[in-house]
Order: C-alpha cells, then sequence, then structure tokens
C-alpha cells in the first residue's frame, strides 16, 4: 500500500541530544513537509522540500535541520540548540509544492527527558 | 500574509446532530486553494476535501458538505447526522499559489467531540 511511514512513533531524548525522526514516502511525490503541533494547536511549518536536493525553511526552522538526498525521504534532526523540542512531530508529502492536497504520516511524538 | 482562523476551538453535540465548523480565510492572491483535513484521536491527519478558489460549488459527501464563499472568505463544513466517530480535530488549511509558494497555512483546529 502507498503511504507515509514515520518512526519511531514515541522518541525520548536526553537534553543536549540530537535526534533524528524518520520519514518515508512511497507515493512518488516530489513535495515533503515537517509540521510541529503542540496541543491544542495547529500545524507549524519546519522544513519543507520541492524536489531532491532542495529544500526550504519554513515558519520555525531554528534549531532544526533536515536532508533531501532521495525522493522517498526526508529525515529531520532535531538538534540541541531547538529550545523546546518536546511535541508532536508530522511528516507531509504531496504532488507538487501546494497544489495538491498533502498526505500524512502516523506521527512521532518526541518528549525531552 | 495567509491567515486562516478556526473561531471555534471546541464543540459538543449529541449524536444525530447536524453540526457546523466554521472557517475563514485572509489572502490577497487570486488564486488559491482551501483544504480540510480530519485528525483522529490517533494523530494522523486525513485530507477531506480541496477546493480552489475558481469553484465556488458547494459539494456534498455522504454526510459531510462545504459551503465556499468568496464574499465572505468562508469555508465552512458541516457534518449532517453527526456519529461518534465524527469525533476529532478538524483543520482548515489555506494554500497560495504565488505569494507563499504554495506553502499551507493551518487553522488551529475545531476539536469536535459528538457523545452517544
Amino acid at each position: 500500500d502507498g503511504g507515509i511511514t514515520q518512526s519511531p512513533k514515541y522518541l525520548f531524548r536526553k537534553e543536549g541530544q540530537n535526534v533524528t525522526l524518520s520519514c518515508e514516502q512511497n507515493l512518488n511525490h516530489d513535495a515533503m513537509y515537517w509540521y510541529r503541533q503542540d496541543p491544542g494547536q495547529g500545524l507549524r511549518l519546519i522544513y519543507y522540500s520541492q524536489i531532491v536536493n532542495d529544500f526550504q525553511k519554513g515558519d520555525i526552522a531554528e534549531g532544526y535541520s533536515v536532508s533531501r538526498e532521495k525522493k522517498e525521504s526526508f529525515p529531520l534532526t532535531v538538534t540541541s540548540a531547538q529550545k523546546n523540542p518536546t511535541a508532536f512531530y508530522l511528516c507531509a508529502s504531496s504532488i507538487n509544492l501546494g497544489l495538491g492536497e498533502q498526505f500524512f504520516g502516523p506521527g512521532t511524538r518526541l518528549t525531552v527527558l | 500574509a495567509q491567515k486562516v482562523t478556526q473561531a471555534q476551538t471546541e464543540i459538543s453535540v449529541v449524536e444525530k446532530e447536524d453540526v457546523t465548523l466554521d472557517c475563514v480565510y485572509e489572502t490577497r492572491d487570486t488564486t488559491y486553494y482551501l483544504f480540510w483535513y480530519k485528525q483522529p484521536p490517533s494523530g494522523e491527519l486525513v485530507f477531506l476535501i480541496r477546493r480552489n478558489s475558481f469553484d465556488e460549488q458547494n459539494e456534498i459527501s455522504g454526510r459531510y458538505s462545504w459551503n465556499f464563499q468568496k464574499s465572505t472568505s468562508s469555508f465552512n463544513f458541516t457534518i449532517t447526522a453527526s456519529q461518534v466517530v465524527d469525533s476529532a480535530v478538524y483543520f482548515c488549511a489555506l494554500s497560495e499559489a504565488v505569494t507563499n509558494a504554495g506553502k499551507s497555512t493551518f487553522g488551529d483546529g475545531t476539536t469536535l467531540t459528538v457523545k452517544p
């Protein structure tokens, strides 16, 4: 079945550690996105990528980094520079940037201890 | 700048009641797209509908219907004869074709609780 997978579903990390969240899609979509969701709030865009080897900062990119070496993969690294990383992280993809609906993965809930 | 407002933070209804979720948007683009997504307790957002700015026809899909009115910059979502399985957080989103290079802006969501 086509879709988006994110791993792990739950992640715990100690303060000061970097952590990488995985996102893979087999929908053959060009565009991919990372969002952060805090309790009771909407989705805020962290990074997005329109095509392989290209990505752009979203609204809250500070403390995060991404790569897009393959069309199927768009991993997100939460660095120690992110002041408040505990949140629910959602990865999404669409056929192209903005014009089509986005398909979302199941999310990763990150907790910093 | 594009903006989406979902003024209703939480709505609670009893099963079989009709319920309307409001969405008001702001944009300067003439070409844009509007979306509704559902987020059940599992967390994964599910796409419900997309509308482009040139198509103001209302749409009905089973118990779901959408009312798009450019004159009031609104894109409201109605669930008829609500069911417990409709309980979720619903997000409205806007994507501008030009100004924001197609990036989507999401509202803060409306939490719908349908009681049996």
